[in-house]
């Protein structure tokens, strides 16, 4: 069975710029979250899908971040404009039901110059 | 205030021993999990092992094993007979059924874990 991944693996783009983050969970596990780790610092949840709604954004960190899921399958974090506190490494995770543990992506790192 | 508790940034042990690795937390929820990730210098967060709130036990899987110390807010996680490939970050993380919205993780900041000969 295919774990959650994500592309692409590392992203080094310029501020002000946009990038997409993709992500592929679990083939059929509903729930799928975002997470990020800046530089030194926890691991901290952005947001949370069911399906292609979303149950929770609360971790989001403002506007210039939009998450999508379209069709329940695969999820895209879009940030635009990139700003140089955005670097981190992006992660997926996707969970069968929401008290279930929940499977980690490899993560994208995100570098902005 | 910190919801998860790291205090160990990096540790040492030598292979075959045992360690512990510590984590406090705070939560009014009476409801929530806890559970403990590896994360390898590859990058991939892989899930070790979880304690739930009412679990009369420790939870075990293989060498790793959970203290669950409740009325201290501890989960520490103890590995046994060391391997070099456990050498990794340790990440403990907890969910509140409630206060936390039931489905996100709030982790730690990890700690480092060296496995030496």
């Amino acid at each position: 069975e295919a774990g959650v991944t994500q592309f692409p693996s590392h992203s080094v783009i310029e501020k002000g710029q946009t990038v997409t983050l993709r992500c592929d969970p679990i083939s059929g596990h509903d729930n799928l979250y975002w997470y990020r780790r800046v530089m030194g610092k926890e691991i901290k949840f952005l947001l949370h899908f069911v399906k292609e709604s979303k149950q929770d954004e609360s971790g989001m960190p403002n506007n210039r971040f939009l998450a999508e899921r379209t069709g329940g399958t695969y999820s895209t974090l879009k940030v635009q404009p990139a700003e140089l506190e955005d670097s981190g490494v992006y992660f997926c995770a996707s969970s069968q039901g929401t008290l279930n543990e929940q499977f980690f992506g490899p993560g994208t790192r995100l570098t902005v110059l | 205030a910190q919801k998860i508790t790291q205090t160990q940034p990096g540790m040492f042990v030598q292979e075959k021993e045992a360690v512990t690795l510590d984590c406090t937390y705070d939560t009014s929820d009476p409801s929530y999990g806890l559970f403990w990730y590896k994360q390898p210098s590859s990058g991939e967060m892989i899930f070790l092992i979880y304690q739930g709130s009412y679990d009369q036990q420790n939870a075990t899987e293989g060498r790793y094993s959970l203290n669950f110390q409740k009325a201290r807010k501890s989960a520490n996680l103890v590995i046994s007979a060391s391997q070099l490939g456990d050498s990794a970050m340790y990440f403990c993380a907890m969910r509140e059924a409630f206060t936390g919205g039931g489905n996100k993780l709030t982790f730690g900041t990890g700690t480092q874990l060296k496995v030496e000969l």
